[in-house]
């Protein structure tokens, strides 16, 4: 199976950067999502890395290290409607169509 | 318009009854899944179906039967629930099963007492 470490929660106030950190130990890796999720509301779909390096999309930014096992999701410029939980979830090949979801960051935004 | 709809949103029964969740994606995907999220958020894939043949299905009890008519549909039938069952359970959809994208549905918020 996969390992998926996420830090439990993170706060930060309004205006600022959160980098949420997220590592995996797995095999046939095939690529690693972030999905936000508030609360009593669906997950839904942030970024997906499947090779090295940084995405950018507005506001957000992911990047994946394959050969460490570490992805992050960076928030800029944060907003009090960020505050969500961040799931971090890993695809392999052995396992087609099945991802595989950390237990999630509390990102609480403050004023 | 919802592209991943199920019904019920909130779902309260008593233990040892059988109660359905009913999935519908408007989407074209070909891929649908249930997953369930219990009280420590953590969410765990149970079942997936691409094209209406089951192509994951984990370690879940057999109370849980996943049925879909066609690809646009995949329903969830509990047998006797039981307290552990008390979860919100999320269907999803991709366009095929190499999953570049899954769109989660509102959730079934399901309370047994």
């Amino acid at each position: 199976g996969q390992n998926i470490d996420q830090p439990t929660e993170m706060t930060a106030t309004e205006g600022a950067i959160v980098q949420i950190n997220c590592t995996y130990q797995t095999s046939g890796f095939n690529g690693l999502f972030w999905y936000q999720q508030h609360a009593g509301e669906a997950p839904t779909f942030l970024s997906y890395n499947v090779l090295d390096g940084l995405e950018e999309k507005g506001r957000f930014s992911s990047f994946l290290s394959r050969s460490k096992g570490y992805s992050y999701l960076l928030l800029k410029e944060l907003q009090m409607k960020d505050s969500a939980s961040y799931l971090c979830a890993v695809s392999t090949t052995d396992s087609w169509g099945k991802l595989q979801f950390g237990a999630g960051t509390q990102v609480v935004v403050t004023p | 318009d919802t592209a991943v709809s199920q019904t019920p949103k909130y779902l309260v029964t008593q233990m040892g009854n059988d109660k359905s969740i009913k999935c519908e994606q408007n989407l074209g995907h070909d891929t649908m899944y249930w997953y369930k999220q219990d009280s420590k958020k953590f969410l765990k894939i149970m079942f997936s179906y691409n094209n209406k043949e089951l192509i994951i299905n984990e370690t879940v009890p057999n109370r849980f039967s996943p049925k879909s008519p066609d690809k646009a549909h995949l329903n969830l039938h509990i047998n006797s629930l039981e307290l552990g069952d008390s979860a919100v359970y999320f269907c999803a959809s991709s366009p095929d099963r190499s999953l570049t994208e899954a769109f989660f549905g509102q959730g079934t918020r399901l309370t047994v007492v």
